[in-house]
Order: structure tokens, then C-alpha cells, then sequence
């Protein structure tokens, strides 16, 4: 959706560094959701959030954090204590109702 | 809990041929239904959903989707399949409760021979 923009596309960080991905939306929605994907693998939630000032863990929250300080942006961190964070991470965007998500062109983390 | 089933890692069609993509979920209400498409490297597009009403959905690019609730089922079609189809698909059941928290299948890559 070209009203999600989330960035770096590409980003490679050495073993035990924090990294943050940006989310970025300019749909006015309130709902912004995190989800990872591995190779051959589906997507699992790891934080979302409804509102501003707000969020909850999802299914694969540990070594992860988030903030939502703004209506627009929702950025993930990821910290040195997710044990295999390399993965492909893509952002979410809850529709006009909020129950149909949209997601953005994802990003490639790679750690070494 | 939720969980979704696409028994079907990886399809092989020829182009111009019919396409049927599987999906099985566990819900005990009525789901949310979703179908998703993934290009190589790329995020994910909506091809339809499914919430009520009507159990035949139309969605993009010529795909549809049919519920079926005493089988569990919302098997993706297209009658006519495009060398631009081959993507990965992605199959995801969700319960909106003020945030819709989808959870999605391993998903099946089709591949079109020419």
C-alpha cells in the first residue's frame, strides 16, 4: 500500500548491536501491527498497536520493543536479546474499519 | 487457538490452466478470512477477505474464494492462471476485536509453466 512506508528496505548489523525499523503511515488509521517472516514461513505477529501511547506484545514478543508516540509512526527495535533476529519484517496497517490489514514492502534484516 | 492449514507447500500450473490454492482454518466463531499475495522480496496484497454475507467472494486480478463453514475451508480460484500469478499465497484467519490479529498459513507458492 502506498500509503505505508517502511524503511531501510535493506539493513545488515553485527551480532549484539539494537537495530530500529521505521513504519511509517499517512492513512490516518489507528491500528499498526509488527509481523516477521522467515523463509517458507508465514507471518507471526510480534507487537501491535491500537491507539496512541499503546501497544501489545503478540505472539513472538521477546527480544523485541516498540513505541507508538505518534498516530503515524510505530518503530520496532530490535535488541540484542532476540537470538535470530535475521528476518524479513513487515508492518501493518489496520484499515478504515480496522479489521482488514494492509502491509508495507517490508524490510531485510540481516545480522552477522 | 486460531491456526491455519495450506496443505499444499508448492503448485506447478500451466498457464491458462484452472488454479485451486487450499486452505483450512480452526476457529470456533465465524472467522475472518483473508487470502494475501507475495512477489519475491516484496510485502504482502490483499487479494480478498471474507467476514459475511455472501459465501462466493470476488477479489483482484481475477481470484475468488469460497467459505465453506461445514468444511472449514476458503479455498483461493482463478479459471484462467497469467505468468504474472506466480507469487506465494498466503491464507490468514483472524478475530477482530478492536485490533485484527491475524494468523496466517506457511503459505504455497505457485509456479506457472509457459
Amino acid at each position: 500500500d502506498g500509503g505505508i512506508t517502511q524503511s531501510p528496505k535493506y539493513l545488515f548489523r553485527k551480532e549484539g548491536q539494537n537495530v530500529t525499523l521505521s513504519c511509517e503511515q499517512n492513512l490516518n488509521h489507528d491500528a499498526m501491527y509488527w509481523y516477521r517472516q522467515d523463509p517458507g514461513q508465514g507471518l507471526r505477529l510480534i507487537y501491535y498497536s491500537q491507539i496512541v501511547n499503546d501497544f501489545q506484545k503478540g505472539d513472538i514478543a521477546e527480544g523485541y520493543s516498540v513505541s507508538r508516540e505518534k498516530k503515524e509512526s510505530f518503530p520496532l527495535t530490535v535488541t540484542s536479546a532476540q537470538k535470530n533476529p535475521t528476518a524479513f519484517y513487515l508492518c501493518g496497517v489496520g484499515g478504515v474499519s480496522g479489521n482488514t490489514i494492509y502491509f508495507g514492502e517490508g524490510s531485510w534484516l540481516t545480522v552477522v | 487457538a486460531q491456526s491455519v492449514t495450506q496443505p499444499d507447500i508448492h503448485i506447478t500450473v500451466s498457464e491458462g490452466a484452472s488454479l485451486e490454492l487450499r486452505c483450512n482454518y480452526s476457529y470456533g466463531a465465524t472467522p475472518y478470512l483473508f487470502w494475501y499475495v507475495q512477489s519475491p522480496g516484496q510485502g504482502l496484497q490483499l487479494l480478498l477477505k471474507y467476514f459475511s454475507g455472501d459465501t462466493l467472494v470476488q477479489g483482484i486480478k481475477g481470484f475468488e474464494a469460497e467459505f465453506k463453514r461445514s468444511q472449514s475451508s476458503f479455498n483461493l480460484r482463478k479459471p484462467s492462471v497469467h505468468w504474472s500469478d506466480a507469487a506465494e499465497y498466503f491464507c490468514a484467519v483472524g478475530e477482530f476485536q478492536g485490533a485484527q490479529k491475524l494468523v496466517f498459513g506457511q503459505g504455497t507458492r505457485l509456479t506457472i509453466n509457459p
